[in-house]
């Protein structure tokens, strides 16, 4: 059964930083490309990034919005993939989802950029 | 960016009947290798979204065949056909062609 859970997130201010993981089971990882997306309080969903595996070079790719800010990785040892996201911005406040393929998607993590 | 314009935003339904979304492209979802990657999703309530037909007609693992998606270029049908209430809820489509990828804004499904 394919499974996918991210944790890390919660209340932040603006301008800080916090790192979501995403621990997979189920499917071979280290051939799977994986992504981010969100949904704004408002329930639009938005792409935010996306890694492929090591034999496309771990290519990354990223929404202008994000750019510079946020940085998708991943540990093919451990299944994981991770969202450092840095100088924080209220509107980054949203629930984010790590997704296999935009086939199978994690429960999603809340995270909240508030004063 | 593309965008894409998902009609209508609420759609009410009597259980049992049969409604069809639509979905807009800004511009052509046809990608360099010849596939048209167009996918719809159902999110329920309290739920992440499930993804319901990838490719504009492919129905995924374990989706009734009351789900069926059609079109080409820029211009996307879903249809839900013997509607039943586990079908209730936000219905997305997402476009994988072009980076960076974009969702339409949902339409609602719910009870008339």
């Amino acid at each position: 059964e394919v499974q996918l859970v991210e944790t890390g997130g919660g209340l932040v201010q603006p301008g800080k930083s916090l790192k979501l993981t995403c621990a997979t089971s189920g499917f071979t990882f280290s051939n799977a490309w994986m992504h981010w997306v969100r949904q704004s309080p408002e329930k639009q969903l938005e792409w935010v990034a996306q890694i492929k595996a090591k034999s496309n070079n771990y290519a990354t790719y990223y929404a202008e919005s994000v750019k510079g800010r946020f940085t998708i990785s991943r540990d093919d040892s451990k299944s994981s993939v991770y969202l450092q996201m840095n100088s924080l911005k209220e509107e980054d406040t949203a629930i984010y989802y790590c997704t296999w393929l935009l086939w199978y998607w994690g429960q999603g993590v809340m995270v909240t950029v508030s004063s | 960016d593309v965008l894409m314009t998902q009609t209508p935003v609420s759609l009410p339904v009597s259980l049992g009947g049969q409604v069809s979304i639509s979905c807009r492209s800004s511009q052509s979802l046809v990608h360099s290798d010849g596939n048209t990657y167009l996918h719809w999703y159902l999110q329920k309530p309290g739920q992440s979204p499930q993804l319901l037909i990838y490719r504009v007609s492919n129905r995924f693992s374990g989706v009734p065949d009351r789900f069926s998606g059609s079109g080409s270029g820029t211009d996307f049908t879903l249809k839900i056909s013997r509607v039943e209430p586990e079908d209730l809820g936000v219905y997305y489509c997402l476009q994988s062609t072009h980076f960076p990828l974009t969702f339409g804004s949902g339409t609602k499904l719910e009870i008339k």
